[in-house]
Formats: structure tokens, C-alpha cells, sequence
């Protein structure tokens, strides 16, 4: 079965610092990888996605996450936290191929960034 | 105009009392999703629907029920209410064929007293 798993339900950065918001899957067959944002009061917005071409994927406000086989690993990173990253970020995996489209989400990163 | 849009945003009901959730969408995607949010469990999934005669039961549907009444509405129904199923509740979108990218809703709040 597919899992998500990410460490750390709490991470607090500087304004500037570096990001790191770690997600370790589980899957069976080669996954499709995703990390969304929640901003307070609002839905979740994809951030990026891992579809199985380049294995270092760029998204949105300057995120990026890369994908690493061997260590079943998907971490998001930013070189240089802004206020406006305050959210919660959540990791997900779907099966590629799969016939349900389902996502398994992990448990969630409140990312806070401090002055 | 949102793409995927829910109603009631925020809803406080009583224990025992029968309520709906409600989602639209726009983006003409077959696939359909409700969600549960609850703190430190992320969120899981309640039903799933591929098309208007495919319904799914999702990880936990015990106490909700859907209905998939045209290609863009998909409601979450709470038969009778219990204090547990206080959560945010999310509908998610997807097209068919995709790489499993799902599209989400602005969430509702639900309070049961």
C-alpha cells in the first residue's frame, strides 16, 4: 500500500533562511509525487508535481522538490524563506498507471517564517 | 469565477441533525473527490466518483453517503450528524487520463455540536 510520510508537523525558518520540508513515500510501482499548499482559509493550490521526467522539478513561488529513488524521498525546498511561505504544505502519491486517481496525502508541515 | 466551488463555506449543525455539502465545478473533469481535514492527520479520503454512475467508497465513508447528480456536482451528505465528523471538508477535481493532478475547492467547515 502507498503511504506518505513527513517529518516534522512543525518547521520554523528566518526570513531569508533555507527551506527544507522532507516527504519519504512507500509505493510498490513507480508514483506520481506532489506537494500542496494550504494558505490559512483557503483550499489546497499544487505546488509542483514528479510525473517521471526531470527528477529536479520547479514550481510556483520558487519552490522546488527532488525526486530520489534510492531514497524514496521528495523534499521540498526554497533557497530563501518570505513571509508569504507561511502555510501548510502537504506531500502526496499516486499510483502511475493506477485506475482510482487516487492521492495519498501525508499528515502536514505548518511552515512558519519568523522576522 | 472559481473552478471548483463548495457551499456551504462554514456550517455549524446539531448532533443527530441531517446535512448536505455541496460542490460544483467548472474545469468539465470527470473525476470527483471528497476529503476530510482533521489537524496532524492531513487529509483522507471520504468517496470518489468517476463519472455519474460510478461511485467509490474512499478509506472512510462510514456516516457519509454521496450523490453525483451531473458531471460538475458531487454532494457529501452526513445522514445523521455526530460531534466527530467536526472537520474541514474538501471536494477535489480531476480530468480523466491525467497524471492524477487533482484540483480543490475552497473547503467547508462543519461543527457539530
Amino acid at each position: 500500500a502507498q503511504s506518505v510520510t513527513q517529518l516534522g508537523s512543525h518547521v520554523s525558518v528566518s526570513e531569508g533562511a533555507l527551506v527544507l520540508l522532507r516527504c519519504n513515500y512507500s509505493s510498490s510501482v513507480p508514483p506520481y509525487l506532489f506537494w500542496y499548499v494550504q494558505y490559512p482559509n483557503q483550499g489546497l493550490q499544487l505546488l509542483l508535481k514528479y510525473t517521471s521526467a526531470a527528477t529536479l522539478v520547479k514550481g510556483i513561488n520558487g519552490f522546488e522538490a527532488e525526486f530520489k529513488k534510492s531514497e524514496t524521498s521528495f523534499h521540498l525546498t526554497k533557497p530563501s524563506a518570505h513571509m508569504s511561505d507561511a502555510a501548510e504544505y502537504f506531500c502526496a502519491v499516486s499510483d502511475r498507471g493506477g485506475a482510482t486517481n487516487k492521492l495519498i496525502f501525508g499528515t502536514g508541515t505548518l511552515l512558519a517564517v519568523q522576522p | 469565477d472559481a473552478d471548483v466551488t463548495q457551499t456551504p463555506r462554514n456550517r455549524i449543525t446539531k448532533t443527530g441533525k441531517r446535512i448536505m455539502l455541496e460542490c460544483s465545478q467548472t474545469k468539465g473533469h470527470d473525476r470527483m473527490y471528497w476529503y476530510r481535514q482533521d489537524p496532524g492527520l492531513g487529509l483522507r479520503l471520504i468517496y470518489y466518483s468517476f463519472d455519474v454512475k460510478d461511485i467509490n467508497k474512499g478509506e472512510i465513508s462510514d456516516g457519509y453517503s454521496v450523490s453525483r447528480q451531473a458531471q460538475a456536482k458531487f454532494s457529501l451528505s452526513l445522514e445523521s450528524a455526530i460531534p466527530n465528523q467536526t472537520a474541514l471538508y474538501f471536494c477535489a477535481t480531476g480530468p480523466q487520463g491525467s497524471n492524477n493532478e487533482q484540483f480543490f475547492g475552497p473547503g467547508t467547515r462543519l461543527t457539530v455540536l
